[in-house]
């Protein structure tokens, strides 16, 4: 079975500084990667995803994740957080061909020091 | 309307009651989920239905009853909960379950409070 782990709880950065934040995953064949956001009192909302191909994946918002099979990480980064970035993101497994496999992480909270 | 929508978004009530969470989505989706959000912990995958059949049951307690009349509507009905119920309660779509080309997508929420 699938995993995956978001080490940050919390993170604090400026506005404008760049952000990345880390999910490591655990699973046996190629997983299939997303990241979600939450803005507070929202649902969760698809920034990317990643199937195959191009391990360097570009998002809705100006993020991006870059898939790294040695190291079983599929990393968030944004080179220029704005105020309305803050919200909870979360990293997701899926295993292949069924979408009612998909394991979310515990989240990581961004909040935004003006 | 468009997307996935919950009513209602804030619901408190006491052990004995008994109350409905509503999902409808407007996407022509054919796979509907509900998914508890408790704090601190991940989102856990409750019931999933594939074309009005429940596909998916993941050991969810007896208290907690899904009903889907049809692929545009989910039901979750509550009665005799406990107070660790208390959670943000999301429900989504899919295209379909079988192939995980889409994504999901999500409502804004039903925040239960349980006394």
């Amino acid at each position: 079975a699938q995993s995956v782990t978001q080490p940050d709880i919390h993170i604090t950065v400026s506005e404008g500084a760049s952000l990345e934040l880390r999910c490591n995953y655990s699973y046996g064949a190629t997983p299939y990667l997303f990241w979600y956001v939450q803005s507070p009192g929202q649902g969760l909302q698809l920034l990317l995803k990643y199937f195959s191909g191009d391990t360097l994946v570009q998002g809705i918002k100006g993020f991006e994740a870059e898939f790294k099979r040695s190291q079983s990480s599929f990393n968030l980064r944004k080179p220029s957080v704005h105020w309305s970035d803050a919200a909870e993101y979360f990293c997701a497994v899926g295993a292949e061909s069924s979408a009612s496999k998909i394991i979310f992480g515990s989240g990581t909270r961004l909040s935004i020091r003006p | 309307e468009t997307g996935v929508t919950q009513t209602p978004r804030h619901l408190v009530m006491g052990m004995t009651n008994k109350k409905s969470l509503k999902c409808e989505q407007h996407l022509g989706h054919n796979a509907m989920y509900w998914y508890k959000q408790s704090a601190k912990k991940p989102l856990e995958l409750m019931f999933v239905y594939s074309l009005e059949e429940r596909v998916e049951n993941n050991s969810v307690p007896s208290r907690f009853s899904p009903e889907c009349p049809n692929s545009s509507h989910l039901f979750l009905h509550l009665h005799t909960l406990q107070p660790e119920d208390s959670a943000l309660y999301l429900c989504a779509s899919s295209l379909d379950t079988g192939t995980l080309t889409g994504e999901l997508f999500f409502g804004e929420g039903s925040r239960l409070t349980v006394l």
